[in-house]
């Protein structure tokens, strides 16, 4: 069965700090979908990234980035120089490709909270 | 134009009531999503439509009842629900499994 862990609840920096946060996935699928969402207070669901389980590359938009290890099952996202607005609960999810549409399962999220 | 719009936004309901969510989109995405999402947990799926049709009904409650009149539109049907149904329920949609699903602002249903 397909399983997406957050490890941690809640992480609190000050502005311009650095953030990672934790995703660990475990799947029997060969082709997988990964996902980072973000969701402020308002409540909806903002989509960041998909990676698929062939693209191992690592990307970069502004200041967030990703890192996929196939090898540890692992999909962390890096905020650099965190800014108020970073503030929010991020989860990662996971989709198999053996429905022929989204399934998405998700961790239990991340709250970010970033302080001036 | 990338948005899925829920409404209403919050609705608070008898448990004796009947009312229905509604959700719409406009990217020609041919899956449409519900989920749950109760306080301080992630969302989980509760029905999937493919092509209008209903894919995946996760053992939800039939006070639950979902309706796809057409490819853009998708509804959610309440009736006798309990104060444990109290939750923000979010609508999104999707092209396909390759692709990411867009979601709702969602609505904050509580249930007296």
């Amino acid at each position: 069965a397909q399983k997406v862990t957050q490890a941690q609840t809640e992480i609190s920096v000050v502005e311009k700090e650095d953030v990672t946060l934790d995703c660990v996935y475990e799947t029997r699928d060969t082709t997988y979908y990964l996902f980072w969402y973000k969701q402020p207070p308002s409540g909806e669901l903002v989509f960041l990234i998909r990676r698929n389980s062939f693209d191992e590359q690592n990307e970069i938009s502004g200041r967030y980035s990703w890192n996929f290890q196939k090898s540890t099952s692992s999909f962390n996202f890096t905020i650099t120089a965190s800014q108020v607005v970073d503030s929010a609960v991020y989860f990662c999810a996971l989709s198999e490709s053996n429905t022929g549409f989204q399934k998405l399962v998700f961790g239990t999220g991340t709250r970010l909270l970033v302080s001036p | 134009d990338t948005e899925v719009t829920q409404t209403p936004k919050h609705l608070v309901m008898g448990m004796t009531n009947k009312k229905s969510l509604k959700c719409e989109q406009h990217m020609g995405h041919r899956a449409m999503y519900w989920y749950k999402q109760k306080a301080k947990k992630p969302p989980e799926l509760m029905f999937v439509y493919s092509y209008e049709k209903l894919s995946i009904n996760e053992s939800v409650p039939s006070r639950f009842s979902p309706e796809c009149p057409n490819s853009s539109l998708l509804n959610l049907h309440l009736h006798a629900l309990q104060p444990e149904d109290s939750a923000l329920y979010l609508c999104a949609s999707s092209q396909d499994f390759r692709t990411e699903a867009f979601f709702g602002q969602g609505t904050r249903l509580t249930v007296v």
